[in-house]
């Protein structure tokens, strides 16, 4: 069965950093590209990041390019996200999702939240 | 940049009936790369539709898609208390890679 753990959210102050790990099981990881997507409060959902698989391609929205970092560790059969100089905007819930060859998201983790507040 | 509009924001219906939710691109875009997600609260979303109108894996055949170009449809043959929920449509392209629609909400009339 293919699972998708998000963790490590939390509260943490404008300006501060965290770092979201994503654990997969029941497929072969280092095959796929992953995504990150979040969702605000109430709001829909809005792409993160993209990594290929062996990391050979990576993008970020506009909106995160630059303070947050895509990672994996195909050993560990994980996924990261590094997020730097975090702002009141970037509270959400975070997904970490597998992609398939349609650029679908054909599986997803039940969410991490983030929130960004003094 | 692509951008997806869906409409009608909210669809108010009961059980048995049919649903029809539009989402219109602003230049025409690959079919192969058009999706559907179901969302309940507290929940991740779900694909339902891939390719425009392949179903995914363990969706029941009252969900079908359709379109191309700049217009996909999504249709629920009639609906069942557990379809009652946000549907969001995604296309996988180029700046930004994702974008998704803004979703329409399925609720109860």
């Amino acid at each position: 069965e293919v699972q998708l753990v998000e963790s490590g959210g939390g509260l943490v102050q404008p300006g501060g950093s965290l770092r979201l790990s994503c654990a997969a099981s029941g497929f072969t990881f280092s095959t796929y590209s992953m995504n990150w997507v979040r969702q605000a409060p109430g709001k829909g959902l809005e792409w993160v990041s993209y990594i290929s698989s062996r990391s050979r391609t990576i993008h970020y929205a506009d909106s995160v390019k630059g303070r947050f970092t895509i990672s994996r560790d195909d050993a560990k059969n994980s996924l990261y996200l590094q997020m730097n100089s975090l702002r009141a905007e970037d509270t959400a819930v975070y997904f970490c999702g597998r992609q398939d060859a349609w650029g679908s998201l054909d599986y997803w983790g039940q969410g991490s939240l983030v929130t960004v507040s003094s | 940049e692509i951008v997806l509009t869906q409409s009608p924001g909210t669809l108010s219906l009961s059980p048995g009936e049919r649903a029809t939710l539009s989402c219109r691109a602003s230049q025409s875009v690959s079919s192969t790369f058009l999706a559907w997600y179901q969302q309940k609260p507290g929940q991740a979303p779900r694909l339902l539709i891939y390719a425009a109108s392949s179903r995914a894996a363990g969706i029941p055949d009252r969900f079908s898609g359709s379109g191309s170009g700049t217009d996909f449809t999504l249709a629920i043959s009639r609906l069942e208390p557990e379809d009652f929920a946000v549907y969001y449509c995604q296309h996988y392209g180029n700046s930004p890679l994702f974008t998704f629609g803004p979703g329409t909400k399925v609720d109860l009339k």
